[in-house]
């Protein structure tokens, strides 16, 4: 069965410095893997996935993720945090031979000025 | 083109009572799911979908119903409200499997009382 784990469930940066939410996945064959943000009081929208094609995958709002499978990692940066990066992410997976989509426990990015 | 619409936002229920929640898509999208989001556990997945007529159990399927007699539609109900099912409900629909990703409605606030 497929599972994700994000480290620190929240995560303060000021704004303009270096974002970093941590994601390690668990598949025993090649994952897919997403990135969801939350605002408040809304649903999830997709920043971006990673399907196989490019290991380095831009987003939108100027988010990355790299999938790296020596380390079974899907990190999600962004160089300069902005104040409206504010809000809570959730990292997913799922594969080519299941039909759930699994999601982690989500990170909440708080930005001060 | 409304994506994944749920109603209600917000109901209250007191413990016993039933009621659906509604789910529809107009993207003719095959997969729809149902997962639950509470503090600190991320989203749950409740029951989900791969086409009408065709439903499965996901992480957490107890006290819920669902069918797909629709390809648009994905009601989810709860028979006999619990306490602990106060949480907020999100359906999410894909075109299938795998790196599709899924798109979110905005949610539904349930609280049981």
């Amino acid at each position: 069965a497929q599972s994700v784990t994000q480290l620190g469930s929240h995560v303060s940066v000021s704004e303009g410095a270096l974002v970093l939410l941590r994601c390690n996945y668990s598949s025993s064959v090649p994952p897919y893997l997403f990135w969801y943000v939350q605002y408040p009081n809304q649903g999830l929208q997709l920043l971006l996935k990673y399907t196989s094609a490019a290991t380095l995958v831009k987003g939108i709002n100027g988010f990355e993720a790299e999938f790296k499978k020596s380390e079974t990692s899907f990190h999600l940066t962004k160089p300069s945090a902005h104040m409206s990066d504010a809000a809570e992410y959730f990292c997913a997976v799922t594969t080519g031979n299941t039909d759930k989509l699994i999601f982690g426990t989500g990170t909440r990015l708080q930005v001060f000025p | 083109n409304a994506g994944v619409t749920q109603t209600p936002k917000f109901q209250v229920l007191k413990t016993g009572q039933s009621m659906t929640l509604q789910c529809a898509q107009d993207m003719n999208h095959e997969y729809m799911s149902w997962y639950r989001q509470d503090p600190g556990m991320g989203l749950r997945l409740i029951h989900y979908s791969v086409g009408a007529g065709i439903t499965d159990q996901g992480e957490v399927p107890n006290g819920y119903n669902v069918s797909r007699s629709t390809t648009e539609d994905f009601p989810l109900r709860l028979l006999s409200a619990a306490p602990s099912q106060t949480s907020v409900y999100f359906c999410a629909s894909s075109y299938g499997r795998g790196y599709y990703g899924y798109t979110f409605g905005s949610g539904t606030r349930l609280t049981v009382v």
